[in-house]
């Protein structure tokens, strides 16, 4: 059975720190490992796609990489903003065309 | 470029009743996708549909059903409702799946009194 796992559960930090989500998984035939963001009540925001040929992906100041042979995957948030909390879900794509999501970590930064 | 459209936005049936949700997909994308997320289960995963047929299916009871049109829209539908189907419904648009990566629409939020 496919499980992903997300630690921390919650994370509270003051604004301007950097910080580290993690994420593992147990199925290493993964097609993908994608992290997503939810705010609360809404859907889920596409934040960074990591195919199973790569190792890492960047955007702006969020950056994630796969190490498939250990199965974990991490986020890294730079320079945290007040705008960033939310509730951060990594999810992984293996055969059959869906996806298996973490429970997620939520994520506070505070000014 | 639209993104994924889900109708309706919010919900409220009463138990025994059915419930149609509708998804239109990201132009060009032929994957649709439905998951339920609720507080106890998280996001889980109810079945796929690629060129109108359903590829992959979740494990939840036959009274979860959905379809595709040949213009990649999707419907779902609960039969018979209970008060634990009660969820945020999001539905997700890929070209293809497998690898392309998946874009979420903001959900349709079912409350069963």
């Amino acid at each position: 059975k496919q499980e992903v796992t997300q630690i921390p559960a919650a994370l509270s930090v003051p604004e301007g720190e950097n910080l580290v989500l993690n994420c593992s998984f147990t199925d290493s035939a993964i097609y993908n490992l994608q992290w997503f963001r939810q705010d609360p009540g809404k859907g889920l925001t596409s934040l960074l796609l990591i195919q199973s040929s790569q190792r890492e992906q960047t955007s702006g100041r969020l950056n994630a990489s796969l190490d498939k042979s250990s199965g974990r995957s991490t986020l890294y948030i730079a320079a945290s903003q007040p705008g960033d909390s939310a509730t951060y879900l990594c999810a992984e794509e293996t055969s059959g065309s869906r996806l298996t999501f973490g429970e997620g970590t939520q994520l506070t930064v505070n000014p | 470029k639209a993104g994924v459209t889900q109708t309706p936005r919010y919900l409220i049936k009463t138990r025994g009743q059915q419930v149609t949700l509708s998804c239109s997909p990201i132009s060009g994308h032929r994957s649709v996708s439905w998951y339920q997320q609720t507080p106890g289960q998280g996001l889980q995963f109810l079945f796929e549909y690629f060129s109108e047929t359903q590829r992959n299916k979740g494990n939840f009871p036959g009274r979860f059903s959905g379809r595709q049109f040949s213009n990649s829209r999707s419907e779902m539908n609960v039969s018979t409702l209970e008060l634990g189907d009660s969820a945020l419904y999001l539905c997700a648009s890929s070209f293809s799946a497998k690898g392309n990566g998946y874009t979420f629409g903001s959900g349709t939020r079912l409350t069963v009194v």
